[in-house]
């Protein structure tokens, strides 16, 4: 069965400083990640994907993640925080090979401090 | 904007009725799938449907059901509510045929049981 772990359910950090958010998954077969960012009050939106091509994954607004098998993680990192990544995210992974369907980590709430 | 829509946004019913969310996915997207957000759950997989069949069954209660029409649009029924059914419910659709179950969700519809 597939399952993630995020290790932290919040995190805060000083604008302009790195972002770490960091996840742990299992999975039986070679999965597909992702991270989600959902903002106060809003949908779902798509960071980026790992769907095992490039095991380091770019996506929007200047977030990266890193596929590490050994380690079964990919933690998610951005280089300077801004104020407008405060938000929940959600590390997540394809929860069967044939239908799709998505299992998600229990979210990190990401506070950016001025 | 993901493409994905889902009315309405916002539903306040009582304990004991039965409403119905409406979601309609991208165009092109034959799979509909349905996710409950909950303060105590976080986001679960309830169920979905590729192309009018349901393809794929989590968490979902038997007071609830879904279907997914011939124009692909999909409903998600809830019945004879609980207090503990107040969520927020998102769909997502995806492409046929992808090997990376990438989801583009919808905005959700915000459910309180009073």
């Amino acid at each position: 069965a597939q399952s993630v772990t995020q290790l932290d359910s919040h995190v805060s950090v000083s604008e302009g400083t790195p972002v770490l958010l960091r996840c742990n998954y299992s999975s039986s077969y070679s999965p597909s990640l992702f991270w989600y960012v959902q903002h106060p009050n809003k949908g779902l939106q798509l960071l980026l994907k790992y769907t095992s091509a490039a095991t380091l994954v770019k996506g929007i607004n200047g977030f990266e993640a890193e596929f590490k098998k050994s380690e079964t993680s990919f933690h998610l990192t951005k280089p300077s925080a801004h104020m407008s990544d405060a938000a929940e995210y959600f590390c997540v992974v394809s929860g069967s090979s044939n239908t799709g369907k998505l299992i998600f980590g229990q979210g990190t709430t990401l506070q950016v401090k001025p | 904007d993901s493409g994905v829509t889902q009315t309405p946004k916002h539903l306040i019913t009582a304990t004991g009725q039965r409403v119905t969310l409406r979601c309609s996915p991208r165009s092109g997207d034959l799979s509909v799938y349905w996710y409950q957000q909950s303060l105590d759950q976080g986001l679960q997989f309830l169920i979905q449907y590729y192309n009018g069949e349901e393809r794929a069954k989590g968490n979902i209660l038997e007071r609830f059901s879904a279907q997914q029409f011939p124009d692909l649009h999909s409903e998600l029924n809830l019945s004879s509510l609980e207090l503990g059914d107040s969520a927020l419910y998102f769909c997502a659709s995806s492409a046929p045929r992808t090997g990376s179950h990438e989801q583009f969700f919808g905005p959700g519809t915000r459910l309180t049981v009073l």
